[in-house]
């Protein structure tokens, strides 16, 4: 058990452009979340898989925001159009569920997003 | 939408005190994390709980269900406590993430 990996750790990049970060779950895990976290403030929900369908998005997910999960295994994120508010940490965490229990979240080590 | 308050935002204690750290919520779940997060931005799961009480080594945690409340305990603190500790809530079903509470950044002297 490797743990949740994110890739990249830290991500520069200019306003306008197009990023896309990778998260790889625990592999027994059928539950994948997306957080964002700013400074100071906890993290906040951004979208989540079970298996490869995405059952839930939240309203801070904007249209430039988009996430697939296309084999129910790793999970990308992608930002297009970046805008210097979409700087934050970007946490993805997973879990083993099944109906409305869910074991332990555990989480990467998130992906840090800097927009110029 | 749940609200999830933690209390104190910060707290400054010397090496061995015992340490409390709270959070209130307002809608019932069916889920309540404490969670550890180190300058960095790893998150890790101290505990999982729904009734009762849990212990792990030093820490401690408790949950009221009826008063929408949880603690969480440190006994015979260290320095390498030092980290934010987040309260995260889950309102239930399973597909709606987390609600999280913004954390309170412990600091402990030796």
């Amino acid at each position: 058990d490797t743990g949740v990996s994110q890739d990249p750790r830290h991500k520069i990049t200019k306003r306008g452009q197009n990023v896309t970060f990778r998260c790889d779950p625990i592999s027994e895990h059928n539950r994948l979340y997306w957080y964002r976290q700013t400074l100071g403030q906890g993290p906040e929900f951004l979208t989540y898989f079970q298996n490869e369908a995405q059952l839930e998005k939240s309203r801070l997910l904007s249209d430039r925001f988009s996430a697939e999960r296309p084999k129910g295994s790793f999970s990308t994120l992608e930002i297009q159009r970046t805008e210097q508010g979409d700087s934050a940490m970007y946490l993805c965490a997973s879990s083993l569920g099944t109906g409305s229990s869910d074991s332990p979240l555990h989480f990467g080590n998130g992906t840090r997003l800097t927009v110029t | 939408k749940n609200e999830v308050e933690q209390s104190p935002q910060n707290l400054t204690a010397q090496e061995g005190e015992f340490i409390t750290i709270n959070c209130s919520y307002s809608v019932g779940i069916s889920a309540l994390h404490w969670l550890q997060q180190h300058p960095g931005g790893g998150i890790v799961s101290l505990f999982m709980l729904s009734s009762g009480k849990k212990k792990h080594g030093r820490l401690i945690a408790t949950i009221n269900i009826q008063e929408k409340h949880s603690s969480l305990h440190i006994t015979a603190s260290h320095p390498r406590d030092s980290a934010v500790y987040i309260c995260a809530v889950n309102s239930g079903g399973g597909a709606d993430g987390l609600t999280f509470g913004k954390g309170t950044h412990l600091i402990i002297q030796p």
